[in-house]
């Protein structure tokens, strides 16, 4: 099954920009999509096809490519960011990579 | 308003059965992809199992082959998860998720827990 990897964790201050990335086997010849997921609630789709953001989602949320790596961006955090944060993708089947916790320090 | 409200999560025993249900509304529950996703305890996202619109295609994530069958009826707006043999690593709280595309989910429901424990 292909695999894709986050950190487990990232930090930043409120107002701040805070990068997560992603990484995978050719990366780049997939979309990569974007989920948050706050504590105890159902995730959200935040970005969609690498960069595209679904209608009410904030536009400090972004997402870019390059090469084996997919990064979801988050200007000017704050918060209500706080949160868990899933990257995802389709190969033969469906893949989510491990997640990252964005803690609002 | 999109809904998905799934339903039918227990506590079962181990080796047992349990049939998952989704109830979809708010969108043309026809044209969208189905997926089944959980998320154990204190874990991460895992897909399970994927129907395509038509409900002709289906897949299965490799620790559920053989042992779950996904399933939908467009004319009801309905999905269907038959889990059988559960053990222990089903535990987990089991979501609903469609997406336009196969390559991401627009919508989760709010999920449905199974616990599977003697």
């Amino acid at each position: 099954s292909y695999e894709l990897t986050q950190p487990p964790s990232v930090s930043v201050s409120p107002g701040q920009t805070a990068s997560i990335t992603c990484s995978g086997d050719r990366l780049e010849n997939k979309y990569v999509s974007w989920y948050q997921q706050r504590p105890g609630q159902s995730p959200v789709l935040v970005i969609y096809q690498d960069y595209k953001r679904p209608s009410g989602i904030p536009e400090r949320f972004s997402g870019s490519t390059s090469g084996n790596t997919a990064t979801l961006t988050i200007s000017g955090t704050q918060a209500l960011d706080e949160a868990d944060y899933y990257c995802q993708t389709w190969d033969t089947s469906m893949a989510f990579g491990g997640g990252t916790q964005l803690a609002v320090l | 308003e999109v809904q998905l409200v799934e339903s039918g999560g227990d506590l079962v025993q181990p080796g047992g059965s349990l049939r998952l249900s989704c109830a979809a509304s708010g969108f043309t529950f026809r044209n969208y992809e189905m997926n089944w996703v959980r998320q154990a305890p204190g874990k991460g996202l895992e897909w399970v199992s994927f129907i395509s619109s038509g409900g002709t295609t289906t897949y299965y994530g490799d620790s559920v082959k053989g042992r779950f069958s996904i399933s939908r009826d467009n004319a009801k707006n309905s999905l269907v998860l038959q889990m059988n043999s559960v053990s222990d690593e089903d535990t987990a709280v089991y979501y609903c998720a469609a997406g336009y595309s196969t390559n991401w989910v627009d919508y989760w429901g709010q999920g449905t827990l199974v616990t599977v424990s003697s």
